[in-house]
This record gives C-alpha cells, sequence and structure tokens, in this order.
C-alpha cells in the first residue's frame, strides 16, 4: 500500500464550485504539505502543517483553505474553484528532523 | 533563500554515466543540498542529499564542491527509468522543512 494517498486522482469541475482534495498518509509522520504543479514549472507550496491543528501558509495560499483534523489526513479545499486553479495538486509529508518529503500520486484539476 | 540554477535539459545513453550539475553560489553554511526527481506523471521522489561531504546510497552519489557553491548529482549507469525532472534544492535552517522548487533539469535517456 502507498504511504501517501490522495482523492481523487482526477477531478473536472465548473467555475464557482467547492472542491474538496484529500490527503492520507500511513507512515505516522507529522508534518504534511500541498503543493500544485502547472505544467512546465516546479511545484508551488500552498499550505503546510506541523502538527494536528496547526496550518501554515506557503508561496500560494489565496483562494485555498486546509484543514488538519487528524494527524493522518490533510485536506485542501478551494473555495470558489476558478479556471487558473487547473493544475497538478501534490501532497507531501514529511518527519520532525528530517527533511525529506514524501509525495502522493497527485490530482489533476480541471475547472471549466 | 538561496537559489539554484540547473540546466533545463540533459541528454544521456542508456547505461553511460551522467552528471547533473547544480549552481548554488549564495549557499549558506546550514544549507543542505538536496535532490529529487519526477518521473512522468508521477509526484517527486527523494534521491539524495548532503551537507559538505560526498554522498552515496543505491540510486545515486552526491558530489559536493569544496566551496559547497556547486553539487552533482551522478547516476552511474542511467537507465531508461531515469527519465525524468530533476530538482536540487537547499534546505536551510529557516525553509522550516519546505521544499522551494525550481524548473529542474529535464533528463532524456536514449537507448
Amino acid at each position: 500500500d502507498a504511504d501517501v494517498t490522495q482523492t481523487p486522482r482526477n477531478r473536472i469541475t465548473k467555475t464557482g464550485k467547492r472542491i474538496m482534495l484529500e490527503c492520507s498518509q500511513t507512515k505516522g509522520h507529522d508534518r504534511m504539505y500541498w503543493y500544485r504543479q502547472d505544467p512546465g514549472l516546479g511545484l508551488r507550496l500552498i499550505y503546510y502543517s506541523f502538527d494536528v491543528k496547526d496550518i501554515n501558509k506557503g508561496e500560494i495560499s489565496d483562494g485555498y483553505s486546509v484543514s488538519r483534523q487528524a494527524q493522518a489526513k490533510f485536506s485542501l479545499s478551494l473555495e470558489s474553484a476558478i479556471p487558473n486553479q487547473t493544475a497538478l495538486y501534490f501532497c507531501a509529508i514529511s518527519r520532525q528532523g528530517t527533511d525529506t518529503q514524501y509525495f502522493g500520486p497527485g490530482t489533476r484539476l480541471t475547472v471549466l | 533563500d538561496a537559489k539554484t540554477t540547473q540546466p533545463n535539459s540533459m541528454e544521456s545513453n542508456e547505461e553511460e554515466p551522467v552528471h547533473l550539475p547544480c549552481n548554488h553560489s549564495t549557499i549558506s553554511g546550514t544549507d543542505y543540498i538536496h535532490w529529487y526527481r519526477q518521473l512522468p506523471s508521477q509526484g517527486p521522489e527523494y534521491v539524495i542529499h548532503g551537507l559538505t561531504s560526498n554522498v552515496n546510497n543505491r540510486m545515486a552519489s552526491l558530489a559536493i564542491a569544496e566551496d559547497r557553491k556547486s553539487s552533482t548529482l551522478i547516476l552511474h549507469r542511467a537507465t531508461l527509468r531515469d527519465a525524468a525532472v530533476y530538482y536540487c534544492i537547499l534546505i536551510g535552517g529557516t525553509s522550516y522543512g519546505k521544499l522551494t522548487f525550481g524548473q529542474g533539469t529535464i533528463l532524456t535517456v536514449h537507448p
């Protein structure tokens, strides 16, 4: 079983809809991250969490919100999706004291 | 945050060694040099990291210049599966574990 799972893997939605992307992990790591990747570009950090209830903004948090209700789960929400949020979204985890991050398989989101 | 500079693309033949360079002239003394790669249609995966000394693991070797202003990721025998985008990333004390990805180097491996 994969250490980091993301659901859904693909999603097509319309402008203005609320969308939630889920990330769950089985490694028991305390740190979780959300990144987005646009075609031909590297990943950019949206939000990160170092523990349950700990939430920190990343480089591009506008238009997004997150929830970390349990150590193993970190959800990313788009309150009102817009077309320029069409991208690949990756969740990642790491353990306190190390900088190595483990990434999920990604969610491809298309906003029409 | 210190920046890294990598070539946009490189090519190699299968079974040959590949040397992927990274310049980081503004690196600070506490910055670790990390390498990740992203295979097509997958999330990034950790490859290797180091601080000052050269490092080896089952995937690759990392050669760090004595002044630490550059480093080289070495794949000893490239395979088709090594075709990916390779990212050189600096992580220091103020990064709080966050990864800042540049555009990376697209490695093409020819059979």
